[in-house]
């Protein structure tokens, strides 16, 4: 079933606006995290931002922020003043309670961002 | 520090034939993880080692597909008999496994396996 839900295939931004992209999930756990990945055209996910169940402020990371609703189930991701370096795949992934499978992650069908100047 | 490496980054290999990826995890991380990314399935999870072993192997997608991780660090990924549906980017990723963020994973910029 799927965990991760992404609703925008592709989104556009011109520079230096901000822009949100739309994550929700679903699962059972009281305890789980969720987290954003940015993939490049070069194809490397890198790790931009955390956040926890249990975690009462909205995660930020310099230009990201994390708007986090438990009760709707939903991770949006902000990203303040965009750069044209920000163009690139944007995936939500969440992992459950640990298990056999460690702390796989499940992953959404990510979200493409174009930073237009 | 040096981050997640994986080995090679690209492989182009003819039907059939057996292929082997590797992944070298950041040092001190004691859990990796292996990913598919392909154009109709997405991010896929395959197989997780804590240390040297894999509690479960049931999320590789068949029998041609194994595993292993020697010494707790390097892991190869192995497929037998290559098959053109194996053409994806494989994923490397590794992780502490304490939870409450410590298991944030941090990926290798991945193999592009195709079969031709």
């Amino acid at each position: 079933a799927q965990k991760i839900t992404q609703t925008q295939p592709g989104m556009f931004v011109q520079e230096k606006e901000a822009v949100t992209l739309d994550c929700t999930y679903d699962t059972s756990d009281q305890s789980y995290g969720l987290f954003w990945y940015k993939q490049p055209s070069s194809g490397e996910m890198i790790f931009l931002i955390y956040q926890g169940s249990y975690d009462e402020q909205n995660a930020t990371e310099g230009r990201y922020s994390l708007n986090f609703q438990k009760a709707r189930k939903s991770a949006n991701l902000v990203i303040s003043a965009s750069q044209l370096g920000d163009s690139a795949m944007y995936f939500c992934a969440m992992r459950e309670a640990y298990s056999n499978s460690g702390y796989a992650l499940n992953f959404g069908k990510g979200t493409s961002l174009l930073v237009t100047p | 520090g040096a981050g997640v490496s994986q080995s090679p980054s690209n492989k182009v290999t003819e039907k059939g034939k057996d292929v082997e990826l590797r992944c070298d995890p950041i040092s001190g991380h004691t859990a990796l993880y292996w990913y598919r990314q392909s154009l109709g399935q997405g991010l896929e999870f395959l197989i997780y080692f804590q240390g040297n072993s894999a509690p479960d192997k049931s999320g590789l997608p068949s029998d041609r597909f194994s595993a292993e991780r020697t010494g707790g660090s390097v892991s190869t990924l192995t497929i037998q008999r290559t098959q053109q549906e194996d053409s994806a980017v494989y994923l490397c990723a590794s992780s502490y496994t304490q939870g409450g963020g410590q298991e944030t994973q941090y990926f290798g910029p991945g193999t592009r396996l195709l079969v031709l």
